[in-house]
């Protein structure tokens, strides 16, 4: 199957810490990658691979896999990490078809 | 400073055909570590991979769009090319451009700023 399933809405409290999961039958043989988008602007990566960060990502953001779930850990929330989450993976095969989750609604209360 | 920027009409009328141009700076379409795929986000919806161009010309589609989808490049002028034929309502989206970098584990490294389409008659 090609779809990465999320949960559609979480909330965490300031300076707490949030898991944020994708599951999908590509996650057993392809790293996920995430993204975070808030209103009006174009997704940025924050996570890709077993677990890194691009340039100018905060160390709060780290990512994990097992079998076929992905999930996305904010430690320590900051107000500015409220923003729709997507992760992001692609086939095993020869075709490079690419997937990405329904998305995630995180609020910082 | 690597950049992409989508380019295209902003209405179209249903049955037409949606050409969209991302152009890129920074970087070469003839790196061999890097592609281009097109992204859409109908409004208020979640993000939808179209299509994907490889530095050596190989494609990749969307399954349930391939039919009406088609990724080109102009290496010389650094433009990927996304055309989409008998568009509908159902089209209306942001259109993003992204690279994948290889570095990044196939990642989508850097963005355009999108370009909203609406189809509508």
């Amino acid at each position: 199957s090609s779809e990465l399933t999320q949960d559609p809405a979480v909330s965490v409290a300031l300076g707490q810490t949030v898991r944020i999961t994708c599951q999908g039958d590509s996650l057993r043989n392809s790293y996920a990658s995430w993204y975070q988008q808030k209103p009006g602007q174009a997704p940025v990566l924050v996570i890709y691979g077993k677990n890194n960060r691009p340039s100018g990502i905060p160390d709060r953001f780290s990512g994990s896999s097992s079998g076929n779930t992905a999930s996305l850990t904010i430690t320590g929330a900051q107000a500015e990490d409220e923003a729709d989450y997507y992760c992001n993976s692609r086939d095993s095969g020869d075709n490079h078809n690419y997937f990405f989750g329904t998305g995630t609604e995180v609020t910082v209360l | 400073q690597v950049t992409l920027k989508e380019s295209g009409p902003v209405l179209v009328k249903p049955t037409e055909t949606l050409t969209l141009t991302c152009t890129v700076s920074g970087f070469s379409l003839r790196n061999t570590r890097m592609g281009v795929s097109w992204i859409r986000q109908p409004p208020g919806k979640a993000l939808e991979w179209l299509a994907h161009i490889f530095s050596n010309d190989k494609k990749s589609y969307r399954t349930s769009l391939k039919s009406r989808l088609t990724i080109s490049k102009d290496t010389s002028k650094s433009q990927v090319v996304l055309t989409v034929t008998n568009v509908d309502p159902v089209d209306t989206a942001t259109y993003y451009c992204a690279r994948i970098h290889g570095l990044f584990d196939d990642a989508f490294d850097i963005w355009g700023q999108g370009t909203m389409v609406t189809v509508s008659s």
